[in-house]
């Protein structure tokens, strides 16, 4: 069964422009999770989704958004870059959502760098 | 709430030492815990996790992590170092509560010597 992937893989991008990456979940796998990991902040979550529907939602600006199409694919935006938003954004899939023994399993991540 | 403490940022074994990376949680419930290994310029791959069956568990490469409840804590263990084991390692937690979202510590990299 293939992996969760993610493209593009780097990206590089300038202040104030905006950004879109996609995630194509494990089949079968109706869950969608967003991570941004930078070496200060570490791993954080962003948000969720199951079924279309945004399901849960972490502690970060308006200007990180999110999509997910019927076929579970999922689409995470950033519009006004900053150079802060400079980060590995990692996506993972799981078969449910809000049960906590399920494993996530994470793709191999985008690269963005803003400059 | 939940949280995770890596006790250490970097751990440096020798090739074919036993290996022993530390993580302490908190969580209101009970909580389902993860390791999960990331090379470099790589995604995060599961190790092993604990989900309230027993407090012993086994992962792959040989690595097994217990859960102690009395001391809070999650340790990753292996019996041997090999080069290939050098990388980052997160702990993770989630808590057996509604619409828990996972916690990550910082990360241990664990470095090994020939």
């Amino acid at each position: 069964k293939a992996g969760v992937t993610q493209t593009p893989r780097y990206l590089i991008k300038t202040r104030g422009q905006q950004v879109t990456l996609s995630c194509s979940p494990i089949s079968g796998h109706r869950s969608v999770s967003w991570y941004q990991q930078t070496p200060g902040q570490g791993l954080q979550f962003l948000f969720e989704y199951f079924s279309e529907t945004q399901r849960n939602k972490g502690n970060f600006p308006g200007r990180f958004s999110g999509r997910q199409f019927s076929n579970s694919r999922s689409e995470m935006n950033v519009s006004t870059l900053e150079l802060g938003d400079s980060a590995l954004y990692l996506c993972a899939s799981s078969i449910r959502t809000g049960v906590s023994t399920d494993t996530q399993y994470f793709g191999p991540g985008t690269r963005l760098t803003v400059l | 709430a939940q949280s995770v403490t890596q006790l250490d940022s970097h751990v440096s074994v020798s090739e074919g030492t036993p290996v022993l990376l530390r993580c302490n949680y908190s969580s209101s419930y009970s909580p389902s815990l993860f390791w999960y290994v990331q090379h470099p310029n790589k995604g995060l791959q599961l190790l092993l996790k604990y989900t309230s069956a027993a407090t012993l568990v086994k992962g792959i490469n040989g690595f097994e992590a217990e859960f102690k409840k009395s001391e809070t804590s999650f340790h990753l263990t292996k019996p041997s170092a090999h080069m290939s084991d050098a990388a980052e390692y997160f702990c993770v937690v989630r808590e057996n509560s509604g619409y828990s979202t996972l916690t990550f510590g910082k990360g241990t990299m664990l470095l090994v010597s020939p």
